[in-house]
């Protein structure tokens, strides 16, 4: 079946532009995961929805970040106003239901270049 | 505040060998542990989970082993192939419960 897919896969914004990431979920998936990954990084949590409701934006690292998930489904990651220090790769990752042992599906990611 | 430590140099091995990759961990009594693959351009792989009160798990030619004494993790890849060249990251649950915590991964190449 379709996995976690993420548009688009590349994007290069000016600084101070605004961009709008997308990620399409495996259907059916409860919970979904924004992660925010460096060069050479790990993948840093971002923020976290169940269904519609996001329940944790602890991982936004400003006011700049903002994530929807209105209809439960797709979600939106929005960064407004981008600085060079947003150059990272941003996955989407969702699983089934929440709960601990619950794996995670990544997405490939949108690779974000701020000049 | 809590670490994961991971070798941070590339391990090259020869093929037929086995592999072995630590992850190292502070500040956490985590009730799982994860280890997850990821190649160039994709996100991670999930590839096995260890519980806190289990001592090893295998799967086909993975072993993971987790020692919650010493707060480390093997992961060891036997009979290794080209095919397994990629990174591989060790991801502990944060306080959350749900979100997880990432090492920085440890790169694996393979040679013939």
């Amino acid at each position: 079946g379709a996995g976690v897919s993420q548009s688009p896969r590349y994007k290069v914004a000016k600084r101070g532009q605004d961009v709008a990431l997308r990620c399409d979920p495996i259907s059916g998936h409860v919970s979904l995961f924004w992660y925010q990954q460096a060069l050479g990084q790990g993948p840093e949590f971002l923020t976290y929805f169940q269904n519609e409701a996001q329940l944790d934006k602890s991982g936004l690292p400003s006011d700049r970040f903002f994530a929807e998930r209105p209809e439960g489904s797709v979600s939106t990651l929005k960064i407004q106003r981008t600085q060079q220090e947003d150059s990272a790769v941003y996955l989407c990752a969702s699983a089934y239901k929440t709960g601990e042992e619950e794996t995670q599906y990544f997405g490939p990611g949108t690779r974000l270049l701020v000049l | 505040s809590q670490k994961i430590e991971q070798n941070s140099e590339a391990l090259n091995i020869q093929e037929g060998k086995t592999a072995t990759l630590t992850c190292n961990y502070t500040n956490y009594s985590p009730a799982y542990l994860q280890w997850y693959r990821q190649d160039p351009g994709r996100g991670p792989v999930f590839l096995l989970l260890i519980r806190e009160n289990e001592k090893e798990k295998r799967k086909e030619r993975l072993k993971v082993t987790f020692d919650t004494t010493l707060k480390q993790s093997l992961f060891h890849i036997t009979a290794s192939q080209p095919a397994d060249s990629a990174t591989y990251l060790c991801a502990l649950e944060t306080n959350s419960g749900y979100a997880l915590n990432f090492g920085k991964g440890t790169s694996l190449l393979v040679t013939p």
